[in-house]
């Protein structure tokens, strides 16, 4: 059974700082990957998809990565804004199905 | 530029009541699911649609019921509620021609219905 998992639940960053978001998961055998936005009280608004047979995408400040065969995926943000406080999820599909799997999420906050 | 609407915002229920939880979609996405967001859980597909007329069971389907009559509007049926069904429900659709074009695209979440049965 798939499983995605996000590490760390929380983090805090002053303004300014480059970080990367991870998302791991155990079935290699995924269709493709997206990375999520979630701003509180609100929906998820998607950021990047990025094909099973890509190894990144790039969108304004964001990089996504993905490397298949360690189950990991990272999001790059460059140049953290306060704008970006956020909790930001990642979710796979796996061959043949509408299901997206989706991991817990990582909280965000970029201090002034 | 509505995109995916849901409504209500909120709602209390009793336990055994009933009620349905509205979307309508104006972006002419022929797919539309429903999933629910638990702490700790992440999102779980409840339901799902490829167009008017077809629906399938996600992955936790039970308690919940849905139908399409039309290309805009999915919407979710709780027929008898009850505190597990406590959550915070979201609404996304997408564009699909076939299976494979659905697969990679985006999906459009409305801002969600946050549910509380007591």
């Amino acid at each position: 059974k798939q499983e995605v998992t996000q590490i760390p639940a929380a983090l805090s960053v002053p303004e300014g700082e480059n970080l990367v978001l991870n998302c791991s998961f155990t079935d290699s055998a995924i269709y493709n990957l997206q990375w999520f936005r979630q701003d509180p009280g609100k929906g998820l608004t998607s950021l990047l998809l990025i094909q099973s047979s890509q190894r990144e995408q790039t969108s304004g400040r964001l990089n996504a990565s993905l490397d298949k065969s360690s189950g990991r995926s990272t999001l790059y943000i460059a140049a953290s804004q306060p704008g970006d406080s956020a909790t930001y999820l990642c979710a796979v599909r796996m061959d043949s199905s509408y299901k997206l799997i989706f991991g817990s999420g990582t909280r965000l906050l970029v201090r002034p | 530029n509505a995109g995916v609407t849901q409504t209500p915002k909120f709602q209390v229920l009793k336990t055994g009541q009933s009620m349905t939880l509205q979307c309508a979609q104006d972006m002419n996405h022929e797919y539309m699911s429903w999933y629910r967001q638990d702490p700790g859980m992440g999102l779980r597909l409840i339901h799902y649609s490829v167009g008017a007329g077809i629906t399938d069971q996600g992955e936790v389907p039970n308690g919940y019921n849905v139908s399409r009559s039309t290309t805009e509007d999915f919407p979710l049926r709780l027929l008898s509620a009850a505190p597990s069904q406590t959550s915070v429900y979201f609404c996304a659709s997408s564009y699909f021609r076939d299976s494979v074009s659905s697969y990679n695209s985006p999906l459009h979440f409305g801002n969600g219905t946050r549910l509380t049965v007591t």
